[in-house]
């Protein structure tokens, strides 16, 4: 089945640096979406990417989806202690219809910020 | 305005026992997810349900798991005969019919077997 890999598994950065996570795809994308698991929490939908090239901020958040719809990367700007948890990126496959369907995660990456 | 409702919060079974997890979809919402998630690990797909109908259950192991989601009531995971690696969080998520509408997550039960 369909594989999204995302690197690094895990960071650890000091508070104000700034986080990239990736994400890579071997097949096309149709969409990526981006979701947070606070530790203990559960998955929370942050945003979602459509059109190839496209970039969407959210205050310090930027996503990005690449040219090739196969990549996609979150990028945190000056990381503060309330960011830190797992960040996810999740393809959900189109169906012919248009109506819902699974996700699929990726494998994760788990951002710890430390004062 | 109630999100998607699971519970229980925490469940312990001994092995060979029966375990049942419920979730109940946010309003107007009519679609139905099961997702697991073991430690330090990414959601996996189990099941996709809408009222009365299993429309896709690619992920779910072959024996010992069911879910259901009937007219009344809440969805129901129902594992069988468990053993120690069915320990894990299990996520029932809910979206519209609307394809591009995200899914909205339950906190999860978090199921320990004995």
């Amino acid at each position: 089945g369909q594989q999204v890999m995302q690197i690094p598994q895990y960071q650890h950065v000091q508070e104000g640096e700034d986080f990239t996570t990736y994400c890579n795809s071997s097949t096309t994308l149709s969409n990526i979406q981006w979701y947070k698991q606070r530790p203990g929490g559960h998955p929370v939908f942050l945003i979602q990417l459509v059109k190839s090239g496209e970039v969407k901020k959210q205050k310090r958040l930027t996503f990005q989806f690449g040219e090739a719809k196969k990549n996609s990367s979150l990028h945190i700007t000056a990381t503060q202690t309330t960011d830190v948890g797992t960040y996810f990126c999740v393809h959900r496959p189109l169906t012919y219809t248009g109506t819902a369907s699974k996700l699929t995660f990726g494998t994760g990456t788990r951002l710890q910020v430390t004062l | 305005n109630a999100g998607v409702m699971q519970n229980p919060r925490h469940l312990v079974r001994r092995r060979g026992q029966e375990a049942r997890l419920r979730c109940s979809p946010m309003k107007g919402h009519s679609h139905v997810y099961w997702y697991r998630q073991l430690p330090e690990e990414g959601l996996k797909f189990m099941v996709y349900l809408q009222k009365e109908n299993i429309i896709d259950e690619s992920g779910m192991p072959k024996e010992r798991f069911s879910a259901e989601f009937p007219k009344e009531g809440p969805s129901i995971l129902r594992i069988q005969q468990v053993v120690r690696g069915d320990s894990a969080a299990y996520f029932c998520a809910s979206s519209p019919v609307q394809g591009d509408q995200p899914q909205h997550f339950g906190d999860g039960t978090r199921l320990s077997i004995l």
